[in-house]
């Protein structure tokens, strides 16, 4: 099955600063996700942005989806040290199908 | 319901011997979902059930793995035989979907197995 490939693998940045991390596809979607899934935890719905849909926010998320490009973004502004955690962006079937995902790391 | 919880936390168990995982998702959601995850990967996606119907398993999934859902609510995921490979997380999720494409998952805090 298709699913979406996250990028960087690694990403480390000091609290204050924005972060951003990019999403992949090869097919066609209806929507894509965001996931977060803090170190040993099960993973957390962030949000959900459908194909017709350009730009959402959630707070200090926003979510970019082009789909020319068939890529997604997620940027966090103004991160946390809670923020440190891995992202991914599955795609949907009858099952959501997740790549390696993004490390984000967030120094105090 | 808070939310989806899963049964034990952490199982230690030697080689060889059965293993059993529970999940209990929350009350009024019709789908659940058994994923697998090791270490610096995603979630694999193992099995799923509709009510008590399951619907997809994986190619991946071993002929030891079994999983049900009786009566449509909490579900058991049971490894026989248990080999070190199978060394993982082992994640619940479920969606209270109706279309074709699953949306929004409610994932449990998984079942950590240690096979030595």
């Amino acid at each position: 099955s298709q699913q979406g490939e996250e990028d960087p693998q690694a990403l480390s940045i000091q609290e204050g600063e924005n972060a951003t991390m990019n999403c992949s596809y090869k097919t066609s979607i209806n929507n894509l996700q965001w996931y977060r899934q803090n170190s040993g935890r099960g993973l957390v719905h962030l949000i959900l942005i459908r194909s017709n849909e350009r730009e959402k926010h959630s707070g200090r998320l926003r979510v970019t989806l082009d789909t020319s490009k068939k890529s997604s973004s997620l940027l966090i502004t103004a991160s946390r040290a809670a923020d440190t955690a891995s992202y991914f962006c599955p795609l949907s079937g009858y099952a959501l199908n997740f790549g390696k995902g993004t490390s984000l790391l967030v120094t105090p | 319901d808070t939310g989806v919880s899963q049964d034990p936390r952490h199982k230690i168990t030697k080689r060889g011997q059965n293993v059993t995982f529970r999940c209990d998702p929350i009350s009024e959601h019709n789908r659940l979902y058994w994923y697998r995850q090791t270490l610096g990967q995603g979630p694999e996606f193992l099995t799923y059930f509709q009510n008590e119907a399951q619907l997809e398993k994986s190619r991946l999934l071993s002929d030891r793995f079994s999983a049900e859902r009786p009566k449509g609510s909490f579900s058991t995921l049971e490894i026989q035989r248990t080999e070190q490979g199978d060394s993982a997380m082992y994640l619940c999720a479920s969606s209270s979907n109706v279309g074709a494409r699953v949306e929004k998952l409610f994932f449990g805090s998984g079942t950590q197995l240690s096979v030595l």
